[in-house]
């Protein structure tokens, strides 16, 4: 069975500071990739998404980046913390090639910018 | 724009107590309708997934149901472990078909 593995799970960072948050999934070859954000009382905002390697899409600006190293590990990144970036970060993962279907969430990252 | 929303945005029954949360959307060319639970401080968990207006899906206390312009989760006697958050989501019918999240609904369920 496949599983998505994010962490860390929470983080406290300083204003300025770099980010790398990691997620890897396990079980299946392909699959999309997305880093979402989730803010108090909204509802999930996607940031990236990936359909392969070194393929990566942003869909708001901001402060952040993100990098597809291998077929399935994903990272999100900053050079430098604003207090705006925090919030609670989500990885998801769904099958390729099958647009209709349904996405498999990491259990999250809770980052405090301080 | 495709728009999901999500009602209401807060719920609390008793144990027991039966009740609907709501989801209505505006997609053209409905991609799937996907409803998920969320603990607090937790990813969200998938529960169902609806394609058609009449589809139904059942998973112990929670059935979903799908109509051309919204769906409703349906909880029978709902008990407290069914407290949570409860997302739905439609997939966008250009581009990337991404998925377009409500807000979601907190369900309260007390003893």
């Amino acid at each position: 069975s496949q599983t998505i593995h994010q962490w860390p799970a929470t983080l406290v960072q300083p204003v300025g500071s770099p980010l790398s948050l990691e997620c890897t999934v396990e079980g299946t070859s392909n699959p999309n990739l997305y880093w979402y954000r989730q803010a108090a009382g909204r509802g999930l905002q996607l940031l990236f998404y990936s359909v392969g390697i070194g393929q990566i899409s942003s869909e708001v600006p901001q402060n952040l980046s993100a990098s597809r190293p291998q077929d399935r590990q994903f990272i999100l990144s900053s050079k430098k913390l604003l207090l705006s970036d925090s919030g609670f970060y989500l990885c998801a993962w769904s099958l390729r090639g099958q647009p209709n279907t349904e996405a498999f969430f990491g259990q999250g990252t809770r980052l405090t910018v301080v | 724009e495709d728009q999901v929303t999500q009602s209401p945005e807060a719920l609390r029954l008793q144990e027991g107590e039966s009740s609907s949360l709501n989801c209505s959307y505006t997609v053209s060319g409905l991609r799937g309708l996907f409803w998920y639970r969320q603990d607090p401080g937790k990813g969200p968990e998938f529960l169902f997934t609806l394609y058609s207006a009449g589809e139904e899906k059942e998973k112990e206390r929670l059935k979903a149901t799908l109509t051309k312009k919204e769906s409703f989760l349906h909880i029978t006697a709902p008990k407290p472990e069914d407290s949570a958050t409860y997302l739905c989501a439609v997939r966008e019918n250009t581009g990337f078909q991404k998925l377009v999240f409500g807000t979601g609904t907190r369900l309260l369920v007390s003893p």
